[in-house]
């Protein structure tokens, strides 16, 4: 059973669109995080979020990105006006006692 | 920010044979977790090893924070066992990632 489900798994959109990328914890957590893994590169983070709040963000969530948790269990990442390089696997993972647990990804192709 | 190192980049093995993965990191850390990416780009949690040794079935990990290094051991080796591994340490409030090793088993 995953710890967290990711929606949709693949999407396709135009450059200059917007997307909203959703992460499902299957339990209530205080500790979300977004990562990144463009096309046969290494894992990177975006940021994190405790307690509806961002905790941490890197050099990459500049202001064309956006998260929130909407409706108090959906945890959303948000990417205005994608551009090319935005093209990658977008992974949700909350945070354990110890690890974290990573959900199966969203595929953002970006033509 | 700290670095993260993997050895080898890339490895092919003959089925059953054994294999280490190596990953040395530039400053002290709270966290270690090993994973596997496989075909499908999941990630896949192999060890939450902060510091010493533990094992799971074929695998084993072992970590001597003191040293900066962390070294997964593969025995008896599947071709299930191919994909990407990664390592990545807890710095700040994220987990950091190396750059993986691709491993490829052959039948």
């Amino acid at each position: 059973e995953p710890e967290v489900t990711q929606t949709p798994s693949h999407q396709v959109t135009q450059m200059g669109q917007e997307v909203i990328l959703r992460c499902v914890p299957i339990s209530n957590h205080l500790y979300f995080y977004w990562y990144r893994q463009i096309l046969g590169q290494k894992v990177e983070f975006l940021v994190s979020f405790y307690n509806n709040e961002i905790s941490e963000k890197s050099e990459i969530f500049d202001d064309q990105f956006s998260v929130e948790r909407p409706d108090g269990s959906n945890f959303t990442l948000k990417i205005r006006s994608t551009k090319l390089e935005d093209s990658a696997m977008y992974f949700c993972a909350r945070g354990g006692v110890y690890e974290q647990y990573f959900g199966p990804g969203t595929r953002l192709t970006v033509t | 920010g700290i670095q993260v190192e993997q050895s080898p980049p890339d490895l092919i093995l003959q089925e059953g044979a054994n294999s280490t993965l190596r990953c040395n990191f530039s400053d002290s850390v709270n966290n270690l977790q090993w994973f596997h990416q496989n075909p499908w780009g999941q990630l896949i949690n192999l060890f939450y090893i902060p510091s010493g040794t533990k094992q799971n079935g074929r695998l084993s990990a072992t970590t001597v924070a003191t040293e900066r290094y962390s070294l997964l051991y593969i025995s008896s080796s599947q071709t299930t066992d191919s994909g990407v591994y990664f390592c990545a340490v807890e710095y700040g409030n994220k987990l950091v990632f190396g750059a993986g090793t691709i491993l490829r088993v052959k039948s």
